[in-house]
Protein backbone atom coordinates (compact mmCIF):
# COMPACT_ATOMS: atom_id res chain seq x y z
CA UNK A 1 0.00 0.00 0.00
CA UNK A 2 1.70 3.52 -1.26
CA UNK A 3 -1.52 5.40 -0.56
CA UNK A 4 -4.35 5.80 2.32
CA UNK A 5 -7.15 3.84 0.99
CA UNK A 6 -10.52 3.53 2.10
CA UNK A 7 -13.67 0.92 1.73
CA UNK A 8 -16.63 1.17 0.77
CA UNK A 9 -16.98 3.93 -1.30
CA UNK A 10 -20.47 4.78 -0.32
CA UNK A 11 -22.59 2.93 2.26
CA UNK A 12 -26.31 2.78 3.03
CA UNK A 13 -27.31 1.50 6.49
CA UNK A 14 -30.86 1.44 8.18
CA UNK A 15 -31.24 3.27 11.61
CA UNK A 16 -30.15 0.84 14.36
CA UNK A 17 -27.51 -1.29 11.85
CA UNK A 18 -24.10 -1.71 12.98
CA UNK A 19 -21.77 -0.83 10.47
CA UNK A 20 -17.80 -0.56 9.63
CA UNK A 21 -15.52 0.82 7.55
CA UNK A 22 -12.03 0.07 6.63
CA UNK A 23 -8.92 2.22 5.82
CA UNK A 24 -5.45 1.03 4.33
CA UNK A 25 -2.11 2.84 4.88
CA UNK A 26 1.23 1.95 4.54
CA UNK A 27 2.67 0.23 7.25
CA UNK A 28 6.28 0.95 6.77
CA UNK A 29 7.73 4.05 8.81
CA UNK A 30 3.84 3.63 10.62
CA UNK A 31 3.44 7.30 13.11
CA UNK A 32 -0.02 8.08 13.34
CA UNK A 33 -4.05 7.45 11.93
CA UNK A 34 -6.26 9.94 11.82
CA UNK A 35 -10.40 9.77 11.18
CA UNK A 36 -12.12 12.75 10.88
CA UNK A 37 -16.21 12.74 10.29
CA UNK A 38 -17.65 15.76 8.27
CA UNK A 39 -20.89 16.54 7.79
CA UNK A 40 -22.52 18.23 4.98
CA UNK A 41 -21.86 21.85 5.05
CA UNK A 42 -19.72 21.84 8.48
CA UNK A 43 -15.98 21.64 8.85
CA UNK A 44 -14.09 18.17 9.33
CA UNK A 45 -14.19 16.98 12.95
CA UNK A 46 -11.49 14.87 14.89
CA UNK A 47 -12.78 11.79 15.99
CA UNK A 48 -9.62 9.69 16.92
CA UNK A 49 -6.17 9.84 16.41
CA UNK A 50 -4.19 6.31 17.03
CA UNK A 51 -0.68 5.22 17.05
CA UNK A 52 -0.01 2.68 19.12
CA UNK A 53 -0.59 -1.00 17.27
CA UNK A 54 -3.37 -2.91 18.67
CA UNK A 55 -5.12 0.11 19.71
CA UNK A 56 -8.67 0.33 19.93
CA UNK A 57 -10.74 3.99 20.90
CA UNK A 58 -13.98 5.17 21.61
CA UNK A 59 -16.48 7.80 21.41
CA UNK A 60 -19.85 6.97 21.98
CA UNK A 61 -21.36 4.74 19.57
CA UNK A 62 -18.11 5.17 17.05
CA UNK A 63 -15.24 2.78 17.74
CA UNK A 64 -11.76 2.21 15.69
CA UNK A 65 -9.20 -0.25 16.21
CA UNK A 66 -5.30 -0.14 14.62
CA UNK A 67 -3.11 -2.79 13.48
CA UNK A 68 0.12 -1.38 12.21
CA UNK A 69 2.07 -4.39 10.94
CA UNK A 70 -0.60 -4.99 8.20
CA UNK A 71 -1.56 -1.51 7.79
CA UNK A 72 -5.40 -1.13 8.46
CA UNK A 73 -8.03 0.44 10.83
CA UNK A 74 -11.15 -0.23 11.23
CA UNK A 75 -13.85 2.26 12.34
CA UNK A 76 -17.12 1.00 13.80
CA UNK A 77 -20.26 2.08 14.30
CA UNK A 78 -22.84 0.75 16.43
CA UNK A 79 -26.74 1.12 16.07
CA UNK A 80 -26.29 3.95 13.47
CA UNK A 81 -28.73 6.97 13.71
CA UNK A 82 -29.36 9.26 11.04
CA UNK A 83 -27.48 12.03 12.67
CA UNK A 84 -24.00 9.33 11.79
CA UNK A 85 -25.07 10.83 8.01
CA UNK A 86 -21.87 12.07 7.08
CA UNK A 87 -18.14 10.98 4.99
CA UNK A 88 -15.78 9.60 7.20
CA UNK A 89 -12.06 10.15 6.46
CA UNK A 90 -8.79 8.28 7.84
CA UNK A 91 -4.94 10.21 7.26
CA UNK A 92 -1.71 9.32 8.36
CA UNK A 93 1.16 11.81 7.66
CA UNK A 94 2.96 11.46 4.55
CA UNK A 95 6.15 9.59 5.07
CA UNK A 96 8.17 11.68 3.59
CA UNK A 97 7.55 15.14 5.28
CA UNK A 98 8.85 14.16 8.28
CA UNK A 99 6.16 16.35 10.02
CA UNK A 100 2.75 14.65 12.05
CA UNK A 101 0.99 17.74 10.97
CA UNK A 102 1.18 16.76 6.96
CA UNK A 103 -1.62 14.09 6.16
CA UNK A 104 -2.48 12.07 3.40
CA UNK A 105 -6.04 11.08 3.69
CA UNK A 106 -8.17 8.43 1.55
CA UNK A 107 -11.18 9.62 -0.51
CA UNK A 108 -13.46 8.38 2.62
CA UNK A 109 -16.70 6.45 3.24
CA UNK A 110 -19.70 8.09 2.67
CA UNK A 111 -22.31 6.81 5.18
CA UNK A 112 -26.16 7.39 4.77
CA UNK A 113 -27.96 6.30 7.52
CA UNK A 114 -31.97 5.73 6.97
CA UNK A 115 -35.10 6.56 9.10
CA UNK B 1 -13.61 29.42 22.39
CA UNK B 2 -13.72 30.35 18.87
CA UNK B 3 -12.89 27.45 15.78
CA UNK B 4 -10.54 28.06 13.19
CA UNK B 5 -11.78 30.23 10.54
CA UNK B 6 -11.94 31.02 7.62
CA UNK B 7 -12.72 34.10 4.93
CA UNK B 8 -14.53 34.24 2.31
CA UNK B 9 -16.67 31.51 2.42
CA UNK B 10 -17.44 31.33 -1.32
CA UNK B 11 -15.68 32.83 -4.18
CA UNK B 12 -15.89 33.54 -8.07
CA UNK B 13 -13.14 34.38 -9.73
CA UNK B 14 -11.80 34.31 -13.64
CA UNK B 15 -9.38 32.26 -15.27
CA UNK B 16 -5.89 34.11 -14.77
CA UNK B 17 -7.13 36.33 -11.88
CA UNK B 18 -5.06 35.64 -8.81
CA UNK B 19 -6.67 34.90 -5.24
CA UNK B 20 -6.09 35.18 -1.75
CA UNK B 21 -7.79 33.08 0.77
CA UNK B 22 -7.73 33.74 4.63
CA UNK B 23 -7.79 31.37 8.09
CA UNK B 24 -7.41 32.34 11.54
CA UNK B 25 -6.01 29.20 13.82
CA UNK B 26 -7.46 28.62 17.11
CA UNK B 27 -6.00 30.69 19.66
CA UNK B 28 -2.69 29.03 20.81
CA UNK B 29 -2.35 27.03 17.96
CA UNK B 30 0.93 27.47 15.74
CA UNK B 31 0.86 25.78 13.12
CA UNK B 32 -1.73 26.07 10.32
CA UNK B 33 -1.73 23.86 7.12
CA UNK B 34 -3.88 24.36 3.78
CA UNK B 35 -5.52 21.22 2.22
CA UNK B 36 -7.91 21.28 -1.49
CA UNK B 37 -10.52 18.89 -1.70
CA UNK B 38 -12.20 18.05 -4.80
CA UNK B 39 -15.31 16.43 -4.80
CA UNK B 40 -15.24 12.45 -4.72
CA UNK B 41 -11.33 13.42 -3.08
CA UNK B 42 -9.49 13.37 0.43
CA UNK B 43 -8.24 16.65 1.01
CA UNK B 44 -4.71 17.45 -0.58
CA UNK B 45 -2.07 18.93 1.69
CA UNK B 46 -1.06 22.02 -0.16
CA UNK B 47 1.01 23.81 2.44
CA UNK B 48 1.91 23.74 6.38
CA UNK B 49 3.54 27.18 8.53
CA UNK B 50 4.71 26.57 12.12
CA UNK B 51 6.24 30.06 13.67
CA UNK B 52 6.11 31.67 10.57
CA UNK B 53 7.97 29.05 8.48
CA UNK B 54 7.00 27.35 5.55
CA UNK B 55 7.27 23.07 6.97
CA UNK B 56 6.26 21.56 4.06
CA UNK B 57 4.93 21.69 0.43
CA UNK B 58 2.46 19.26 -1.17
CA UNK B 59 2.09 18.33 -5.00
CA UNK B 60 1.15 22.04 -6.15
CA UNK B 61 2.97 24.75 -8.40
CA UNK B 62 4.65 27.41 -8.12
CA UNK B 63 1.41 28.98 -8.54
CA UNK B 64 0.17 28.32 -5.01
CA UNK B 65 2.26 30.09 -2.02
CA UNK B 66 1.12 31.16 1.16
CA UNK B 67 1.82 32.83 3.94
CA UNK B 68 1.74 33.08 8.00
CA UNK B 69 1.48 35.89 9.79
CA UNK B 70 2.86 37.02 13.91
CA UNK B 71 -0.36 36.26 14.89
CA UNK B 72 -0.59 32.92 12.96
CA UNK B 73 -2.80 33.63 10.83
CA UNK B 74 -2.39 32.52 7.24
CA UNK B 75 -3.00 32.99 3.87
CA UNK B 76 -3.19 31.22 0.39
CA UNK B 77 -2.37 33.02 -2.65
CA UNK B 78 -3.44 30.98 -6.08
CA UNK B 79 -1.86 33.43 -8.97
CA UNK B 80 -2.83 32.51 -12.91
CA UNK B 81 -5.77 30.64 -11.77
CA UNK B 82 -7.36 27.65 -14.06
CA UNK B 83 -10.34 26.22 -14.06
CA UNK B 84 -9.01 23.13 -12.50
CA UNK B 85 -7.73 25.10 -8.94
CA UNK B 86 -11.96 24.74 -8.59
CA UNK B 87 -12.24 23.07 -5.26
CA UNK B 88 -12.52 23.47 -1.49
CA UNK B 89 -9.77 24.79 0.36
CA UNK B 90 -9.70 23.95 3.80
CA UNK B 91 -7.61 25.70 6.30
CA UNK B 92 -6.57 23.42 9.38
CA UNK B 93 -4.41 24.27 12.64
CA UNK B 94 -3.07 22.23 15.47
CA UNK B 95 -0.89 22.55 18.15
CA UNK B 96 2.87 22.17 17.69
CA UNK B 97 3.68 19.39 18.96
CA UNK B 98 2.24 15.64 20.00
CA UNK B 99 2.02 12.72 17.82
CA UNK B 100 -1.72 12.55 19.08
CA UNK B 101 -2.87 16.07 17.99
CA UNK B 102 -5.49 16.29 15.85
CA UNK B 103 -5.98 18.73 13.09
CA UNK B 104 -8.70 21.25 14.05
CA UNK B 105 -10.45 22.55 10.53
CA UNK B 106 -12.35 25.10 9.41
CA UNK B 107 -15.52 25.06 7.37
CA UNK B 108 -13.57 25.80 4.15
CA UNK B 109 -13.43 28.22 1.32
CA UNK B 110 -15.21 27.14 -1.98
CA UNK B 111 -13.44 28.58 -4.96
CA UNK B 112 -15.43 28.67 -8.89
CA UNK B 113 -13.01 29.75 -11.26
CA UNK B 114 -15.10 30.11 -14.80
Amino acid sequence: ILNVEQSPQSLHVQEGDSTNFTCSFPSSNFYALHWYRWETAKSPEALFVMTLNGDEKKKGRISATLNTKEGYSYLYIKGSQPEDSATYLCASPIISSGSARQLTFGSGTQLTVLP
Amino acid sequence: DAGVTQSPTHLIKTRGQHVTLRCSPISGHKSVSWYQQVLGQGPQFIFQYYEKEERGRGNFPDRFSARQFPNYSSELNVNALLLGDSALYLCASSLPQGRNSPLHFGNGTRLTVT
